[in-house]
């Protein structure tokens, strides 16, 4: 079947713009986690949701950065005002239950200029 | 210090020869342990999962954790060029997986 999917896959924006990325999970799968990976890093969590309840946000860097998943299915990062250290891969990953394996689709590669 | 610590490499053997990564860790109650393979520009996929101490063996692969010691091990044995990625340790807390920073692998034919 279907694995996690990430849309767009590159992201240039311009420092100050706003950008929305957005997550397909694994269908049926209940619980949805955001991770960034800086160049040469290991992935960092950011936020997690079980359906459409953001349970966890205690990775987001700052105020700027806001994640929903309003369904249950579907889920957007948002980063307003962005800025140069935000360039990263932004990663979504998605379980069936909340410590089950978590699938991780292929990020999406944020650069701001 | 980050909880899961990971030497970044890169390291660089031939085809066929056996092949050790190596994390620490520094949170004692950590109880699960991971190791993910990333290739480039694709997302970290699981390869192993351990739970507490001991050896786990899945083909060519072999996951090795001392909790005495906070140690973590992968073993990879007749190595092969599709080996080649990068390898990321890693633990898990509630809802959060937390990963070392990874370790470039190359296999020279």
């Amino acid at each position: 079947g279907a694995g996690v999917s990430q849309s767009p896959r590159y992201k240039v924006a311009k420092r100050g713009q706003d950008v929305a990325l957005r997550c397909d999970p694994i269908s049926g799968h209940v619980s949805l986690f955001w991770y960034q990976q800086a160049l040469g890093q290991g992935p960092e969590f950011l936020t997690y949701f079980q359906n459409e309840a953001q349970l966890d946000k205690s990775g987001l860097p700052s105020d700027r950065f806001f994640a929903e998943r309003p369904e249950g299915s579907v889920s957007t990062l948002k980063i307003q005002r962005t800025q140069q250290e935000d360039s990263a891969v932004y990663l979504c990953a998605s379980s069936s239950r909340t410590e089950e394996t978590q699938y991780f689709g292929p990020g999406t590669r944020l650069l701001v200029l | 210090q980050k909880e899961v610590e990971q030497d970044p490499g890169p390291l660089s053997v031939p085809e066929g020869a056996i092949v050790s990564l190596n994390c620490t860790y520094s949170n004692s109650a950590f109880q699960y342990f991971m190791w993910y393979r990333q290739y480039s520009r694709k997302g970290p996929e699981l390869l192993m999962y351990t739970y507490s101490s001991g050896n786990k063996e899945d083909g060519r692969f072999t996951a090795q954790v001392d909790k005495s010691s906070k140690y973590i091990s992968l073993f990879i044995r007749d190595s092969q060029p599709s080996d080649s990625a990068t390898y990321l340790c890693a633990s898990q807390r509630a809802s959060k997986i937390i990963f070392g920073s990874g370790t470039r692998l190359s296999i020279r034919p």
